[in-house]
């Protein structure tokens, strides 16, 4: 239990369909993060929410689309993704401000797109 | 461009010792982390080093040297449990994490 909780854990979907990942964490961290991981590569960070506020989106298409409403709970909204799209998806949080303070990770939500 | 380099897959025998390199090149430095990955699993944090020298925590320990932008992960009296992927990540001059493509370490009995 690393105190962040995603769902759901496995998502087979469309290229037309729309979806939603959660992320949820106990921890009274004040940044949340979502990352793509695919085979063999390095962690691609997409979003990085401070305090409910986007702070980094690194040239992610728009067909993922992120909400934050608080600070525990992040979304990441999926339309009509790509089949290169399938992947890892792994949420995790920090307290930022402090650079020795390591990002928890959930489970992550693999993602497959027919 | 930023760069971190670990080799892809390693392959060790239970109760033996295997040492896990990283070689990196960032804007900036803030700190080097490992972490852990099991198949199918979060990665967990194992270790942060932000100044030169050797961190020991039980069976795992690592090492870091700046001017030389190499970092290690030791891990001894290895067990099957350690099968698993680790991943190093450096905090750039923005505290934004740059990550490994990570070292996949097999373990044989």
């Amino acid at each position: 239990e690393t105190g962040v909780t995603q769902t759901p854990r496995h998502l087979v979907m469309g290229m037309t369909n729309k979806k939603s990942l959660k992320c949820e964490q106990h921890l009274g961290h004040n940044a949340m993060y979502w990352y793509k991981q695919s085979a063999k590569k390095p962690l691609e960070l997409m979003f990085v929410y401070n305090f409910k506020e986007q702070t980094e989106n690194n040239s992610v298409p728009s067909r993922f689309s992120p909400e934050c409403p608080n600070s525990s709970h992040l979304f990441l909204h999926l339309h009509t993704l790509q089949p290169e799209d399938s992947a890892l998806y792994l949420c995790a949080s920090s307290q930022e401000g402090q650079a020795n303070q390591p990002q928890h990770f959930g489970d992550g939500t693999r993602l497959s797109i027919l | 461009g930023q760069n971190i380099d670990q080799p892809t897959e390693m392959t060790a025998t239970e109760g033996a010792i295997v040492q896990i390199n990283c070689t990196y090149q960032t804007s900036g430095f803030n700190g080097l982390f490992w972490y852990q990955q099991h198949a199918g699993e979060a990665p967990t944090f194992l270790s942060y080093n932000v100044l030169d020298g050797l961190e020991e925590k039980g069976r795992f320990s690592s090492f870091l040297s700046r001017s030389k932008g190499y970092s290690y992960l030791l891990l001894k009296e290895l067990q099957m449990k350690d099968s698993a992927s680790y991943l190093c990540a450096v905090a750039d001059s923005n505290y934004q994490l740059i990550w490994g493509a990570g070292t996949k370490l097999i373990i044989k009995p």
